[in-house]
């Protein structure tokens, strides 16, 4: 198994361009998530899914968009890019949204830079 | 959400047990204690989990305290491999979110 892979690994964009972070699992984890990650901020929950077409919003959702119409993907869309955006963005998965005994597992992150 | 204490630093020598203390004093009945470490800034590498049992597997053990307020994370024979911030987390599901509440974590440094 890949596990659950992140594309692209790095991305500069300019202010007001739109894009499209990938993440794809394929261990058939019925919980996916996207998180940032910034300097003294720890990872916050952006928005998440637990299952196929059901997505719901985290702790900072302003600014991104998200679908799940298959289980293996979750992208995450950044429709017009703010330097507050600038981050790294990590897609997590785990076998169950029900179990609180299911752990997560992160890909290996993207790295945007909003300039 | 229960919230938990972390040291923001420890050191250890290479080959001793790391021992990580982590305080999660609101933590209630059916919340588990995950740790988690990152390495560099690579994507979090789950570690180990556990509810009120000691747990052990290949890369740790994890010793809970008998009434859950606290745990300690023991790399048995720390290696340079091991320095990374280590996170202890407490994991709850609110309305359907599987809430992972990361706070600053331990950084581990392993020295020769």
């Amino acid at each position: 198994n890949a596990g659950v892979t992140q594309t692209p690994k790095f991305q500069v964009l300019k202010t007001g361009q739109s894009m499209t972070l990938q993440c794809a699992q394929d261990m058939n984890h019925e919980y996916m998530s996207w998180y940032r990650q910034d300097p003294g901020m720890g990872l916050r929950l952006i928005h998440y899914s637990v299952g196929a077409g059901i997505t719901d919003q985290g702790e900072v959702p302003n600014g991104y968009n998200v679908s799940r119409s298959t289980t293996e993907d979750f992208p995450l869309r950044l429709l017009s890019a703010a330097p507050s955006q600038t981050s790294v963005y990590f897609c997590a998965s785990s076998y169950s949204s029900v179990r609180n005994n299911s752990p997560l597992h992160f890909g290996n992150g993207t790295r945007l830079t909003v300039t | 959400d229960a919230k938990t204490t972390q040291p923001t630093s420890m050191d250890c020598a290479e080959g001793r047990a790391a021992n990580l203390p982590c305080n999660h004093s609101t933590i209630s009945g059916n919340e588990y204690v995950y740790w988690y470490r990152q390495i560099h800034s690579q994507g979090p590498q789950y570690i180990i989990h556990g509810l009120k049992n000691n747990e052990t597997n290949e890369m740790a053990s994890l010793i809970i305290t008998e009434d859950r307020k606290s745990s300690t994370l023991i790399l048995p024979h720390a290696t340079l491999r091991d320095t990374a911030v280590y996170y202890c987390i407490v994991r709850v599901k609110i309305q359907g979110a599987q809430k992972l509440v990361f706070g600053q974590g331990t950084r581990l440094t392993i020295n020769p």
